[in-house]
Parts: structure tokens; C-alpha cells; sequence
């Protein structure tokens, strides 16, 4: 497997507080990504880095900013959480474009 | 119209059957991903594809470029490969675009 942990695995928050989600990579890889999973909907990209300190949004960036100061780590920052952003977030570490593609576990966030 | 679709959402199979999923998309792409979730959420990358046939034990995938067309099969399906299958493909952005995937439930 590859080596890519996310954490929390589960959290319960209130409106507008806010949330950090971290996304850990063992295997050095250039390119992550944070993607959230609703019912109804595909996988969908909201940010994503290419480096350290080089992140770029996704489709659905509204809400979320991201941080990478390292290259093992990705984090995923919700301001001021809203129960729209209630769903499942999930990592992913690759080369360009995902050729290579690893996903973290998921983390199952629920905005009360 | 979501760019990547796939059909069917949900299948049901007996154990022991021989199972296609279909994926079908409308952006010009560079490579198509099939991808498997496990309940529970995990996704591992089954195969990417840019042309032809792959085929990985009981799991072969295709992809017609000019039809804009993949399929993913399963032959003797077992009880362990129910999950979630999704497709994606890899448009000139060098993002990926999701289906929202088929669920098969694989009974014994």
C-alpha cells in the first residue's frame, strides 16, 4: 500500500468553527490532492499542490484553502465549517494528472 | 450532462457470473482510470488506460477512444468484489473528472 494516512478518519463539528484535515505522504510525491465524495456527485477536485507552497483550486475550492509547507503534507483548512460541507474528504498523491493513483482512507466529516 | 458517465448505478449479481460496467464520457482525454471502493471508503486504482485492453486476473478493461467508451469486466464474480466501481478520466486540463460510479453487490 501506498504510504498516505489522512486524520482525522472521523470528525463531528459545529457551524462555523473551524476545521483542519491532514493529508500525510511517506512516498515523496510532487502532486496532492483534496477531494470530497456526496451522494449523487463523482469525486470532486478542491485543491490540489504541486509542490511545496504551489497549491491551485479545484471545481469546488469555495469554502476550503489549503496549506503545504512540506512535501509530506497537505492540509485542508474549512474557515468557518457549514453543514453543506458535510462529506467524505479524501487525499490523493501521484505524479502529474494522477497516473500514479493513491488514496488516503477518507475522512468522514459531519458539519452540525 | 455529468462528463463522465456510467451505467449501470447499481448491479446485482450470483456469484460466479460474468460482469460488464460501463463508462462513457464526452471531453477528449489522455487516460481513463477504473477505480475500486470498498466499504468502508478505501479506493485503489484498478487500471489506467489509454488504449486497447488491460486485463489484471479476473478484471479485464477495454477503452474505444474513437467511441469514447470503456468497459470494465469481471468474470466469476465472487461475493468479494462487491464495491463501489468508479471510472475517471484524465481530460487536457491533466485533471481528473469522476463518475459517480456502480455499485455491485455480488451475492453467494
Amino acid at each position: 500500500d501506498a504510504g498516505i494516512t489522512q486524520s482525522p478518519r472521523h470528525k463531528v463539528t459545529e457551524t462555523g468553527t473551524p476545521v483542519t484535515l491532514r493529508c500525510h505522504q511517506t512516498e515523496n510525491h510532487r502532486y496532492m490532492y483534496w477531494y470530497r465524495q456526496d451522494p449523487g456527485h463523482g469525486l470532486r477536485l478542491i485543491h490540489y499542490s504541486y509542490g511545496v507552497k504551489d497549491t491551485d483550486k479545484g471545481e469546488v475550492s469555495d469554502g476550503y484553502s489549503v496549506s503545504r509547507s512540506k512535501t509530506e503534507d497537505f492540509l485542508l483548512t474549512l474557515e468557518s465549517a457549514t453543514s453543506s460541507q458535510t462529506s467524505v474528504y479524501f487525499c490523493a498523491i501521484g505524479g502529474r494528472g494522477l497516473t500514479e493513483a493513491f488514496f488516503g482512507q477518507g475522512t468522514r466529516l459531519t458539519v452540525v | 450532462k455529468n462528463e463522465v458517465e456510467q451505467s449501470p448505478q447499481n448491479l446485482t449479481a450470483q456469484e460466479g457470473e460474468f460482469i460488464t460496467i460501463n463508462c462513457s464520457y464526452s471531453v477528449g482525454i489522455s487516460a481513463l482510470h477504473w477505480l475500486q471502493q470498498h466499504p468502508g471508503g478505501g479506493i485503489v486504482s484498478l487500471f489506467m488506460l489509454s488504449s486497447g485492453k488491460k486485463k489484471h486476473g479476473r478484471l479485464i478493461a477495454t477503452i474505444n477512444i474513437q467511441e469514447k467508451h470503456s468497459s470494465l469486466h469481471i468474470t466469476a464474480s465472487h461475493p468479494r468484489d462487491s464495491a463501489v466501481y468508479i471510472c475517471a478520466v484524465r481530460g487536457n486540463t491533466d485533471k481528473l473528472i469522476f463518475g459517480t460510479g456502480t455499485r455491485l453487490q455480488v451475492f453467494p
